[in-house]
């Protein structure tokens, strides 16, 4: 079975740095074709893609948060990690890890949609 | 990277048929045949429903998803109670942006 987890703090003061971990089964972080992506979800609002990883370590980055963000992996472990600086109440959301599979696409690399969820985690922004 | 454009909310009565739209630009939409449709209900995460051309195993073939030019599309046929809930759709957008996702749109079933 494939699962994905998510793990981090619930409360982070601004300016402060977030860090969330997310726990993959049932599935390698070496395999060619899986990548991982965390979203967010402000409460009440839409989704919002922040950045992705590949099998190969390569990675992509929301445009508007690049400078914020960094995501790796530890493919020993089956653990994806997300850091984002600098946190402001606005960046209060529901954070979620998902994934991607690439079998069956001509180019594995465009492979973005997101068959396998986490059950999320919330993250409040407040002094 | 600005946001796909989908309308706030849609409504049907059951039995009928609904369609989403997802409009997006010659930079994501209008360039790659990924488009995924995800389904939300209230305090869970979201649900895979469609992807590009199919749909994953296990979901219900009234789903069912189409692309004209930069505007996707998905249609809900024989409308459940069950279907209300928040649709999003995602698009591919590029090696370096990867994904873009929709504003989100409520259906309601009447």
């Amino acid at each position: 079975q494939v699962t994905l987890k998510e793990s981090g703090p619930v409360l982070v003061k601004p300016t402060e740095t977030l860090t969330l971990s997310c726990t993959v089964s049932g599935f390698s972080l070496s395999d060619a074709r899986m990548g991982v992506s965390w979203i967010r979800q402000p409460p009440g609002k839409a989704l919002e893609w922040l950045a992705h990883i590949f099998s190969n370590d390569e990675k992509s980055y929301s445009t508007s948060l690049k400078s914020r963000l960094s995501i790796s992996k530890d493919t020993s472990t089956s653990h994806v990690v997300l850091t984002m600086t600098n946190m402001d109440p606005v960046d209060t959301a529901t954070y979620y890890c998902a994934r991607t599979d690439g079998t069956g696409y001509l180019y594995m690399r465009q492979a973005n949609a997101y068959d396998i969820w986490g059950q999320g985690t919330m993250v409040i922004v407040s002094s | 990277q600005s946001a796909l454009t989908q309308p706030a909310s849609v409504s049907g009565s059951p039995g009928q048929s609904i369609t989403i739209s997802c409009t997006g630009t010659s930079s994501d939409v209008g360039s790659y045949q990924l488009v995924s449709w995800y389904l939300q209900h209230p305090g869970k995460a979201p649900k895979l429903i469609y992807e590009g051309t199919k749909r994953p195993s296990g979901v219900s073939n009234r789903f069912s998803g189409s692309r004209s030019g930069n505007t996707a599309s998905l249609t809900i046929s024989g409308l459940q109670a069950e279907d209300e809930a928040d649709y999003y759709c995602c698009s591919y957008a590029g090696s370096s942006t990867f994904s873009v996702f929709g504003t989100g749109t409520t259906v309601t079933v009447l």
